[in-house]
């Protein structure tokens, strides 16, 4: 069964203070790794997606890579604006279309 | 582009009625629609996909007789939640995937049922 773990759940930053959130994953083979980023009461707003070991891409102050075993987003320089829930979620090479979701890294950016 | 977008927003209903969710693509045909639910500070769970023309497929555990799906064009796709009750209530979220696109799922704003 696949499995996605998050860390940390909740994160609180001062304006401009750089860190990064995890996401651990566990699938038979993966076809894909993708990050959203959720603000509460709507829907998940799509970031990236991350196919193999070794990869990045970068979105404004945010930078997701790729290992075998697990995926960091980067933020750099945050704003308040960046306040949200990221989500991370994995599609297996046995699970067809599903996604399977984290449940999260809550982050807070305060001026 | 890849607008999702459901309605309604939010919908509160007494015990024993029906409600009916539609999510619609905007600005892309999909081929494959997606229904989640989500409970506060929790993941997303899928419910169901569908694939336009076919029956859906529902994830263990989910009643399909409760949870109608209908995915009848490219654009649109519904679910009706049957004789509600209140611990049918909760966040609903659907997502689509575009006709040749790639793996990415785009997801629409949520509509929140509340049943009484």
């Amino acid at each position: 069964e696949d499995q996605v773990t998050q860390s940390p759940e909740a994160l609180r930053l001062q304006e401009g203070e750089s860190s990064s959130l995890n996401c651990s994953y566990t699938v038979s083979g993966l076809r894909g790794l993708f990050w959203y980023r959720q603000d509460p009461g709507k829907g998940p707003e799509f970031l990236f997606t991350l196919y193999s070991a070794g990869e990045e891409k970068e979105k404004e102050r945010l930078k997701a890579t790729l290992t075998k075993k697990e995926s960091f987003l980067h933020i750099t320089a945050p704003k308040p604006e960046d306040s949200a829930t990221y989500l991370c979620a994995v599609r297996s090479t046995g699970g067809g279309n599903k996604l399977t979701f984290g449940t999260g890294t809550q982050l807070k950016v305060e001026l | 582009g890849a607008v999702v977008s459901q309605h309604p927003s939010w919908v509160i209903c007494k015990s024993g009625t029906s409600v009916k969710i539609e999510c619609r693509s905007l600005d892309f045909q999909a081929t494959t629609m997606f229904w989640y639910r989500q409970f506060p500070k929790q993941s997303l769970m899928l419910m169901a996909t569908s694939n336009e023309g076919s029956k859906a497929t529902y994830e263990q555990g989910v009643e399909k007789d409760k949870f109608l799906i209908n995915h009848a064009s490219l654009t649109l796709s519904t679910l009706t939640v049957t004789s509600a009750h209140p611990e049918d209530s909760s966040f609903y979220i659907c997502s689509a995937r575009g006709v040749g696109g790639g793996d990415e799922q785009y997801f629409g704003p949520g509509t929140r049922l509340t049943v009484t």
